[in-house]
């Protein structure tokens, strides 16, 4: 996997409550990504990163904020969860054009 | 605005036949594309990948071909394998001169022993 941890690895919550994703890498890559996975969508661009503290939104970013304060840890959050948040959320880091995707978070929102 | 697609979300083959996976991409500047495999449970890896000089190359078992005339790409996998069972998805890694990786939809390999 590339060095690439995500945590938690499942969750529940209610809606209304605000959640954190964390991805952590080990191989000091610059680009960092977050993907959400729903059947009939594929892997959607949430946010990515191109070095500490500097992010950009992707495809489907409302809802949802980022932060890197170090190169190794890529921060997502759900400041008020709601339903249509749930989803399997991937982080990816890249090297060169390829990505290398972390296991994945099982977020349920209730 | 530019994406990738996979052309069929499901495929079902039998074990030892070949299959074929079609991907159609819309920006005629893309000029690297990328296989990725995502078995159940796991987040998706590298299989394969293209450049736009190239009409073909080939893997191990699999073989992609890229038609640029119509933007076309496909994955063929050779003698299927009930570990091939998996959702295959195309990328396209160039967006606006970043290398921003965009998937296609996938499409679904299952494998009938």
């Amino acid at each position: 996997d590339a060095g690439i941890t995500q945590s938690p690895r499942h969750k529940v919550t209610e809606t209304g409550t605000p959640v954190t994703l964390r991805c952590h890498q080990t191989e000091n890559h610059r680009y960092m990504y977050w993907y959400r996975q729903d059947p009939g969508h594929g892997l959607r661009l949430i946010h990515y990163s191109y070095g500490v503290k500097d992010t950009d939104k992707g495809e489907v970013s409302d809802g949802y904020s980022v932060s890197r304060s170090k190169t190794e840890d890529f921060l997502l959050t759900l400041e008020s969860a709601t339903s249509s948040q749930t989803s399997v959320y991937f982080c990816a880091i890249q090297n060169g054009a390829e990505a290398f995707f972390g296991q994945g978070t099982r977020l349920t929102v209730v | 605005g530019e994406s990738v697609g996979l052309h069929l979300p499901t495929l079902s083959v039998q074990e030892g036949d070949n299959s074929i996976i079609n991907c159609a991409y819309s920006n005629s500047a893309s000029d690297y594309f990328i296989w990725y495999k995502q078995e159940s449970g796991k987040g998706p890896q590298f299989i394969i990948d293209i450049r736009s000089n190239m009409d073909k190359r080939q893997g191990q078992r699999v073989t992609v071909l890229l038609n640029k005339t119509v933007k076309h790409l496909s994955l063929q996998i050779a003698a299927t394998q009930p570990g091939d069972s998996a959702v295959y998805f195309c990328a396209d890694p160039s967006r606006g001169g970043s290398y921003i990786p965009t998937f296609g939809r996938g499409t679904s390999l299952i494998v009938h022993p």
